[in-house]
């Protein structure tokens, strides 16, 4: 079945510890999105790629980056994560831009 | 600031009943979408209606759109027990940017 692959399912990593989340796709779509979600909260756009063109919120911590090598996968690399940058982190597909996205099951991380 | 604003933020209903939440956004918009999210998990679409629809239904589910209002409700009747989880709204601004802009949610427990 074509889906959205996150791994980890959970990261721990220490303050100050570079930590790289993954994200693969199968649905060969030209748009993949970052999502922030904290404890009971609405999930919050960090960036899109809209095939190679990258595309940054304003007010996403330069501490977070983002690769995309090719159309399937798309990483988040969080350089110096702290406390608050504990989190679920979504991956998300959508084939054509602003229409129905396709959600992995996340990467929860948290910070010692 | 996040888009939408959805309400209640909590339900609780007996199994059987029906359910309703509502959303109400800021902007113009192309479309509106439902996701539901079960705890620690991914986003799953449910539903997208356009800006020139009034009503949309799939299978339990109908959701409505007054953009005069700049509101939409989610209806889910006849609810079962497997249908509690977090439910959202989601809108793309008519700007085309290429992005979803998530309300607040609202948490729907179904008791058996």
């Amino acid at each position: 079945d074509a889906m959205v692959i996150q791994n980890p399912r959970y990261q721990v990593t220490q303050f100050g510890k570079p930590v790289t989340l993954s994200c693969s796709q199968t649905l060969n779509h030209n748009v993949m999105y970052w999502y922030q979600q904290k404890s009971s909260q609405a999930p919050k756009l960090l960036f899109h790629y809209y095939d190679k063109d990258f595309n940054n919120e304003a007010d996403t911590p330069d501490n977070f980056q983002s690769r995309r090598p090719n159309t399937s996968f798309c990483f988040l690399d969080i350089r110096s994560p702290g406390l608050g940058d504990a989190a679920m982190y979504l991956c998300a597909t959508s084939g054509i831009a602003g229409e129905t996205q396709y959600f992995g099951p996340g990467t929860r991380l948290l910070v010692l | 600031s996040q888009q939408g604003e959805e309400d209640p933020q909590a339900l609780s209903i007996q199994e059987g009943e029906n359910a309703t939440m509502n959303c109400s956004y800021k902007t113009s918009i192309n479309n509106l979408q439902w996701y539901r999210q079960n705890s620690g998990r991914g986003l799953v679409h449910l539903i997208l209606i356009r800006s020139n629809e009034r009503e949309k239904h799939s299978g339990r589910l109908r959701v409505t759109l007054d953009t005069s209002k700049k509101s939409s409700s989610l209806l889910i009747t006849a609810s079962r027990a497997a249908d509690t989880a977090s439910y959202f709204c989601a809108t793309e601004s008519n700007f085309g940017n290429e992005k979803l802009t998530f309300g607040t949610g609202t948490r729907l427990t179904i008791i058996p």
